[in-house]
């Protein structure tokens, strides 16, 4: 079954570097996002990202983040000057667009740890 | 979306089913009821979604009552493997975030 594929599982950089969180969709779908899980809290919204724009986005998503597919397949989450409260889970999805049921899958996810 | 009301945790018995309820009474017509599944540091697993009639794949079932207001996941032999927090969810998925709740915390006991 074709899945979210989400690179690397675990990363781990200093305070006030930037960081870029890479995501494979699922072929042919055609609504994207991220989210993020802090320890032991509720799974959050970031971005929602279709027809290579921004969609919609939480107040969490400030200037410090940016996404963007480059090349068809990836779809990534950079943050610019990473700060230690952004250590988290952080989690791509996809949705095929076919129908507004149409569930999202996610990624297992890459761990983020800023030191 | 319409708000949802989980138990926090549950125990079920390996081997039995696991009947997991969900409250959504101010769900409105068009929104559908998904579940998903996070197990330990593994991103969230759609499992299965219906509107109105009752669905059953192959992880689970789901029976929505005819008001729509609540309804129950099955699994219907729970394994070691289901331990993990399921999440109710109601609206549409597509093209909108989802917005996960606390969920329910279900631990499979051998």
């Amino acid at each position: 079954e074709p899945e979210v594929t989400q690179t690397p599982s675990h990363q781990v950089t200093q305070m006030g570097q930037e960081v870029i969180l890479r995501c494979v969709p699922i072929s042919n779908h055609l609504y994207f996002y991220w989210y993020r899980q802090i320890l032991g809290q509720k799974v959050e919204f970031l971005v929602s990202f279709y027809n290579n724009e921004i969609s919609e986005k939480s107040e969490i998503f400030d200037d410090q983040f940016s996404v963007e597919r480059p090349d068809g397949s990836n779809f990534t989450l950079k943050i610019r000057s990473t700060k230690l409260e952004d250590s988290a889970m952080y989690f791509c999805a996809s949705d095929s667009g076919r129908g507004a049921d149409q569930p999202q899958h996610f990624g297992d996810g890459t761990r983020l740890s800023i030191l | 979306d319409a708000k949802t009301t989980q138990p926090p945790s549950m125990d079920c018995a390996e081997g039995r089913a696991a009947n997991l309820p969900c409250n959504h009474s101010t769900i409105s017509g068009n929104e559908y009821v998904y579940w998903y599944r996070q197990i330990h540091s593994q991103g969230p697993q759609y499992i299965i979604h219906g509107l109105k009639n009752n669905e059953t794949n192959e992880m689970a079932s789901l029976i929505i009552t005819e008001d729509r207001k609540s309804s129950t996941l099955i699994l219907p032999h729970a394994t070691l493997r289901d331990t993990a927090v399921y999440y109710c969810i109601a609206g549409q998925t597509s093209y909108d975030k989802v917005i996960f709740g606390p969920g329910t915390s279900l631990s499979v006991i051998p």
